[in-house]
């Protein structure tokens, strides 16, 4: 069965500041992999995602993640946050094939971000 | 382009009552998927469905829960009787399959609160 581990739960970072959200995932395949962000009272709405291919992936709001196989490791980046960036943050990974669209969720990050 | 469109936003409702959430996905859209999400649990997946078809149920907590699709615009989420520890927000989500498996359009979500 495929997991997703999101090792901090809470993190602070200044206005202007860079971003690093850490994921860890486990699946037995090439897995489909995800980052959705959700304001608060709001649904999840996608950054990014991976497939195949190239792997750092650019995603809207100027994020960014890095698809590295032998750490099993997926992280979302940001170079410069904005106070607007506040919200939590939720890795996921797919499966494909008669699986497709079984998202598993990660247990998301809070990120708040001080002026 | 309106996106996926839940009600109620809110239900308040007593042990025992029977509550109906309900969904309309993107037109278009030939996945649909129910999600509840708690702060202990996180985001769960409780079924989908392709094509008004229910593929995966195994998210389904109980025999309290059932959902159906009666047609490609419409879906429910039905609970009979309700219970306290049903108190969660449950999103609705929708995809478009064969272009883009695993994103995800989410709902605003329906918060239920069980008292």
């Amino acid at each position: 069965a495929q997991s997703v581990t999101q090792p901090d739960i809470h993190i602070t970072v200044s206005e202007g500041a860079s971003l690093e959200l850490r994921c860890n995932y486990s699946y037995g395949a090439t897995p489909y992999l995800f980052w959705y962000v959700q304001s608060p009272g709001q649904g999840l709405q996608l950054l990014l995602k991976y497939f195949s291919g190239d792997t750092l992936v650019q995603g809207i709001k100027g994020f960014e993640a890095e698809f590295k196989r032998s750490q099993s490791s997926f992280n979302l980046r940001k170079p410069s946050v904005h106070w607007s960036d506040a919200a939590e943050y939720f890795c996921a990974v797919g499966a494909g094939g008669t699986s497709y669209g079984k998202l598993t969720f990660g247990q998301g990050t809070i990120l708040t971000v001080h002026p | 382009d309106a996106g996926v469109i839940q009600s109620p936003r809110h239900e308040v409702t007593e042990m025992g009552q029977e509550v109906t959430l309900r969904c309309k996905p993107i037109s278009g859209h030939d996945y649909l998927f129910w999600y509840r999400q708690t702060m202990m649990r996180g985001l769960e997946l409780l079924i989908y469905f392709n094509n008004n078809v229910p593929i995966d149920d195994s998210g389904m907590p109980e025999d309290r829960f059932s959902a159906k699709m009666p047609n490609a615009s419409f879906s429910t989420l039905k609970i009979q009787p309700s219970e306290p520890r049903d108190s969660a927000v449950y999103f609705c989500a929708s995809s478009l399959g064969g272009v883009s498996p695993g994103e995800l359009f989410f709902g605003e979500g329906s918060r239920l609160t069980v008292l």
